[in-house]
């Protein structure tokens, strides 16, 4: 049931480009995005809802296919501050279940 | 300002007694959830409450109990039947209907039993 995230880290110099996928074996409502500094809260970045309604980081993008039950989150020119383990959460009724995560650094 | 708050950062209890995790929000979130997080299995949802004096176990609730008395609290006890509570603990609070409302996350509180 807990949706799956690949790659599980990159490793990325500043200004190149990554994406991060997130699959779920159950149909999706929609999927969240979150980014958490080590030791710190996550921090919402994203949601895609089911029908092409996004809401959240206007420099931050991502899709959203329904038909595959996937999610791609897609971080372009990386900064330094992009580093972080980045979740996906894919929502039903009343919760959110997370993937694993998918951790990200960016060097100088 | 408004925001969750957890107390406290860090906790250290022995082995065999119950220790209770304090969440408070004053964003008038009616949704609250805890997560447990250990390093490499992401977040999981212990459990989780809609509405005041009602709540749903999550994915992981065993050795687990909460109370929603008020709308701005949601404590999480450990008690003694979980088997391995050294964990980070995150509380979360949204508006009702999470599917399409973002969470946002307390501090967390990092539980060490001894």
């Amino acid at each position: 049931q807990q949706p799956v995230q690949s790659p599980q880290a990159v490793i990325l110099r500043e200004g190149e480009d990554a994406v991060i996928n997130c699959s779920s074996s159950k149909a999706l409502y929609s999927v969240h995005w979150y980014r958490q500094k080590h030791g710190e809260a996550p921090v919402f970045l994203m949601i895609l809802l089911k029908g092409g309604e996004q809401k959240g980081h206007d420099k931050i993008s991502a899709s959203f296919n329904e038909k595959k039950q996937q999610s791609s989150l897609y971080l372009t020119a990386s900064q330094l501050s992009y580093s972080g383990t980045y979740f996906c959460g894919t929502g039903f009724t009343g919760k959110l279940i997370f993937g694993q995560g998918t951790t990200l650094q960016v060097k100088p | 300002d408004g925001g969750i708050t957890q107390s406290p950062k860090y906790l250290f209890r022995k082995e065999g007694q119950n220790v209770t995790l304090s969440c408070e929000q004053n964003l008038n979130h009616d949704a609250m959830y805890w997560y447990r997080q250990d390093p490499g299995q992401g977040l999981r949802l212990i459990y989780y409450s809609q509405i005041v004096n009602d709540f749903q176990k999550g994915d992981i609730a065993e050795g687990y109990s909460v109370s929603r008395e008020k709308k701005e609290s949601f404590p999480l006890t450990v008690t003694s039947a979980q088997k391995n509570p050294t964990a980070f603990y995150l509380c979360a609070s949204g508006l009702a209907g999470s599917y399409y409302n973002e969470q946002f996350f307390g501090p967390g509180t990092r539980l060490t039993v001894l």
